[in-house]
Parts: C-alpha cells; sequence; structure tokens
C-alpha cells in the first residue's frame, strides 16, 4: 500500500538558518504529493503541493519537488523565521491522503 | 466562506457516555475524512465519505460510526466512549488531487 516516511524530529534550529525536512514515499501509480504545516493548537494548513514528477511547489519561502526517480519530495527553507516553528507533514494522495508522522520544527530567535 | 467547521472545540466525556462530532464544509466538495491525532502517532483516517451517500472504513474505525448527512455536513459518532477515543479529532474535505482542507479540531478527553 501508499506509505510515507518523513524525517523523525524534533528539529531546533536559529532564525535565518537552513531547514531541510526529508519524505520519501512508496506508491503504485503516480500520486500528488503534499505538505502541510500545523501550528500550534490549530488544524492542518495545505502548504504546498506538486501533482507530477519534477513538479515544484511553492510557499511563504519554502519549495518541495517531485522527485520520481528518487520518490522523495523534501522540504527546503533558506531562511526560517520564529513564526514557521510548527509540525509538518508530508502526504500523498491517490483517493485519500496517507500522512507522514509529522516533524516539529522549533526556531529559536 | 468558512471552509470546514467543526464542533465542539473542546468536549469531556465520562466512560460509556455517547456524543456526535459535527463537521460541515462549504466548498462544494465530494469527499470529506475524520481522522484523529496523536502524539507520535501522526494522523490517523477513521471513516471517510467519498461522494455524498457513500461512507468506507479507514485505519481506525472501531467504536466509531458515520453519517453523511449531505454534500456538506459529515458527522462522527462515539456510541460508547472509551479512554483510548481521548484525541484530537480533524474533519476534512477535499476535490480529488487538490489536496485536503481541514477544520480546526476537536479536543477530547474521556475520563
Amino acid at each position: 500500500g501508499n506509505s510515507v516516511t518523513q524525517m523523525e524530529g524534533p528539529v531546533t534550529l536559529s532564525e535565518e538558518a537552513f531547514l531541510t525536512i526529508n519524505c520519501t514515499y512508496t506508491a503504485t501509480g503516480y500520486p500528488s504529493l503534499f505538505w502541510y504545516v500545523q501550528y500550534p493548537g490549530e488544524g492542518l494548513q495545505l502548504l504546498l503541493k506538486a501533482t507530477k514528477a519534477d513538479d515544484k511547489g511553492s510557499n511563504k519561502g519554502f519549495e518541495a519537488t517531485y522527485r520520481k526517480e528518487t520518490t522523495s519530495f523534501h522540504l527546503e527553507k533558506g531562511s526560517v523565521q520564529v513564526s514557521d516553528s510548527a509540525v509538518y507533514f508530508c502526504a500523498l494522495n491517490d483517493y485519500k491522503l496517507s500522512f507522514g508522522a509529522g516533524t516539529t520544527v522549533t526556531v529559536r530567535a | 466562506n468558512a471552509g470546514v467547521t467543526q464542533t465542539p472545540k473542546f468536549q469531556v466525556l465520562k466512560t460509556g457516555q455517547s456524543m456526535t462530532l459535527q463537521c460541515a464544509q462549504d466548498m462544494n466538495h465530494n469527499s470529506m475524512y475524520w481522522y484523529r491525532q496523536d502524539p507520535g502517532m501522526g494522523l490517523r483516517l477513521i471513516y471517510y465519505s467519498a461522494s455524498e451517500g457513500t461512507t468506507d472504513k479507514g485505519e481506525v474505525p472501531n467504536g466509531y460510526n458515520v453519517s453523511r448527512l449531505n454534500k456538506r455536513e459529515f458527522s462522527l459518532r462515539l456510541e460508547s466512549a472509551a479512554p483510548s477515543q481521548t484525541s484530537v479529532y480533524f474533519c476534512a474535505s477535499s476535490e480529488r488531487g487538490l489536496g485536503e482542507f481541514f477544520g480546526p479540531g476537536t479536543r477530547l478527553t474521556v475520563l
């Protein structure tokens, strides 16, 4: 079946540091891939998505590229801010979403 | 345009009590979902509804029932609550391939 594996956290960074969160997937066919973000006490928000190989999703300075050859969809941001502190979930979609376990990111001032 | 709304936001139950969590979406989406979120376990799908009039079990359906009342509303019922059902419950809706939109969650404690 479909599954998503993302790097374990927690991840702690200083402001303006570079952030990478690894995500790999196992799927039959060609699913769409997503990153969701959950701020403390809130629901999940769609951060970015990619629907086919080599697509790059981007939003709020975050980027991720759909890599079919490595079955990966790593999330990156070049310069994080304290407001980026959240839990990040990688997910893939065929008829429903399959989520990774989530990675907690804390950015210190 | 409120997106996905859930009620209540917080609930405390005693073991054996029943309750229904309500969810509504105003985006005209066909598919709706109920998840639970537990520490260290990510989100697990309880039930989903691919379209009005249909429902299917997800990963962890035991102890729950659902009703897709119409295209907008999808409710989750706990008939006899147990402490293992203490969790945060999220409702979501989607159209295929566009990603899911989540409600703000219901924090449920079963004593």
